[in-house]
């Protein structure tokens, strides 16, 4: 069975500063796609990046960016200058060849002003 | 452009009774999905459809029945709530692998 795993439950940073969530995951398959998703306070479920298994190039959008271990299975995200409107659930997945999407439990991202 | 909606967004429900959750996408998308989310997990896959008139079992789908009869609409129905349906239903549409679509979520209660 395919999992994602997220072991911080609650991170917090500080305005302006980096910060990384880490995200580790299993599955059988050689070509995948894997997601951080964020979910502020208004529920609404965002994309922030994506990374699809077969570049080893790590994927950048902004001030947000991957550190892909496909050997290790990880997939963390790192915030970079920390911004207050970053203050969400962040969520991980693996998107299986069946197209659905597998979800580690979330980790709840604290900015401090 | 509306995207993904939601209808409704909140209901309150006794035990046994029933109710339907309407998603429309207007972005001519394949794939539409359901899920739930529980306080402290990560969204769960309920029921899913590859297109039009087809639908499939998710991870949790016990107590849940879907519709698919038009490409834009998906349909989730609650035939009897039991208070463990108690959560916030998401649906996401996406043309297959590449980036899903979330509505705003529904907040189901049942007691």
């Amino acid at each position: 069975a395919q999992t994602v795993t997220q072991s911080q439950p609650e991170m917090s940073v500080q305005e302006a500063e980096t910060v990384t969530l880490s995200c580790t995951y299993d599955t059988s398959e050689s070509d995948y796609y894997l997601f951080w998703y964020k979910q502020p306070p208004s529920r609404q479920m965002i994309l922030v990046i994506r990374q699809e298994a077969y570049k080893q190039q790590n994927a950048t959008e902004n001030r947000f960016s991957v550190n892909f271990q496909k050997a290790a299975k990880s997939f963390s995200l790192k915030i970079s200058d920390s911004q207050l409107g970053d203050a969400a659930m962040y969520f991980c997945a693996l998107l299986d060849s069946n197209y659905q999407l597998i979800w580690g439990a979330g980790t709840k991202l604290i900015i401090k002003p | 452009n509306a995207g993904v909606t939601q209808t409704p967004k909140f209901r309150v429900l006794k035990t046994g009774q029933s109710m339907t959750l309407l998603c429309a996408q207007d972005m001519n998308h394949e794939y539409m999905y359901w899920y739930r989310q529980d306080p402290g997990m990560g969204l769960r896959l309920i029921h899913y459809s590859v297109g039009e008139g087809t639908t499939a079992k998710g991870e949790v789908p016990d107590g849940y029945n879907v519709s698919r009869l038009k490409k834009q609409n998906f349909l989730l129905g609650l035939e009897s709530a039991a208070p463990s349906q108690t959560s916030v239903y998401f649906c996401a549409s996406d043309t297959g692998g590449y980036e899903q679509y979330f509505g705003p979520g529904t907040r189901l209660t049942v007691t």
